[in-house]
Parts: C-alpha cells; structure tokens; sequence
C-alpha cells in the first residue's frame, strides 16, 4: 500500500530564515505530487504541483519554491520566510500517467514564522 | 475556495444524522470529493463521486448530487462523537485537471 510522510510536523521559524520541508511517497513510481497551503480557517490552496522528476508548475507566486530531485520527494523551500507564510503545508500524492486521479494527503507540517 | 462554497458549522446531536451541503459554480466538474480534517491533522479522503452519478453510498456515508442545482452533499447517518472534524468539499474540472478546489470546510460538532 503506498503512504506519504512529511516532515518535520511542526516547525517555528524566525522571519528571515530559510525553509526545508520534505515530503516523500512510498509504495508507487511516477507519482503525481502536490503541496497545499492551509491558512487558518481556510480551505486549502494549492501552491505547486509536479508530473515528473524536476518538473515543477507554480500555481501562485510567492515567496516560496518547490523541487522535485526524486521520483518520490517532493520539497518545499523559502530562502527568506515572511510572516505570512505561516501555516499549515500538506503534500499530496496521485496516481501519475492519467487524468482526474484521486489525491491523497500527507500528516501536514504547521510552519510558525515569528 | 471561492468558487466552492460551504456552510462553516453545524452540530448535531450523537445518533442523529448530519447533512453537510455544498455549492460549486463550474458545470465542468468532473469529479466531486468529499474530505475529513480531524484536529492538526491532514486531510483523509472519504469519498468521492463522479459528475455523471446521483448518488453515492459508503456505509454510513451518502453523497447526493444534483448536477443542475451544481449541489453536493454529505449524509452521515448515526453520526458519533469520533465524527467531529472539519469536512471540505472539493471538486476537479476538464480544464485544470490537476487542480483540487476546495472549499473552505464544515466543522462538525456532535454533541453526546
């Protein structure tokens, strides 16, 4: 059965300070990978989403970035976080190679940038 | 979200059934999803049904869509305490294929 892990599950960062979060599929190849933003409150915002191995399509700009450096990691990243990038970041997953596949999420990271 | 709308509360009394409504405006929704957020926690798929159907049944669970009304609803029937959490709503579309809309979600309160 496949699973996706993200971490770390919680982290509180200060304004300024670069952001690493990871996010890794188990038990398919090819998968479709996504990250959401949730504010609080809100429904989630889908940021970036990738089809394959270094393909990245930003949905939004912003201040953040994602890579994809394996078939199953997918990361996240800021080089100078702003205090609006609070939140909470769930990665997702979908079945690669066809269209209209279910997504599934992650545990989420809640990112605190003081 | 703001094209996928839903009420924000609703609390029901332990035993009784809940509806959880919602509204989406694209008439090329293809697939209509239903998720549950328990505290801190991510997002577990509960169901899901495609534009083409009316209704849905998962034990507990039923989804009734109405494609002309673009109306989509959740029935938990003898909803339990373990069902408190927030639910969205989401839909996909022929023209963003790879794009979940949400909407902002329902929290559920059931009460003993």
């Amino acid at each position: 059965s496949q699973t996706i892990h993200q971490w770390p599950a919680t982290l509180v960062q200060p304004v300024g300070s670069p952001l690493s979060l990871e996010c890794t599929v188990e038990g398919t190849s090819n998968p479709n990978l996504y990250w959401y933003r949730q504010a609080a409150g809100r429904g989630l915002q889908l940021l970036f989403y990738s089809v394959g191995i270094g393909q990245i399509s930003s949905e939004v700009p912003q201040n953040l970035s994602a890579s994809r450096p394996q078939d199953r990691q997918f990361i996240l990243s800021s080089k100078k976080l702003l205090l609006s990038d609070s939140g909470f970041y769930l990665c997702a997953w979908s079945k690669g190679g066809g269209l209209q596949e279910t997504q599934y999420f992650g545990p989420g990271t809640r990112l605190l940038v003081l | 979200g703001e094209d996928v709308e839903q009420s924000l509360f609703l609390s029901v009394r332990e035993g009784d059934s809940s509806v959880i409504n919602c509204t989406y405006t694209d008439s090329s929704s293809t697939y209509l999803y239903w998720y549950k957020q328990e505290p801190g926690a991510g997002l577990q798929l509960l169901t899901y049904i495609f534009s083409n159907m009316d209704m849905k049944q998962d034990q507990r669970l039923t989804v009734l869509l109405n494609k002309k009304d673009k109306h989509l609803s959740l029935r938990i029937a003898d909803t339990q305490t373990g069902d408190s959490a927030i639910y969205f709503c989401a839909e996909t579309r022929m023209d963003s294929s790879y794009k979940l809309i949400f909407g902002s979600g329902t929290r559920l309160l059931v009460r003993p």
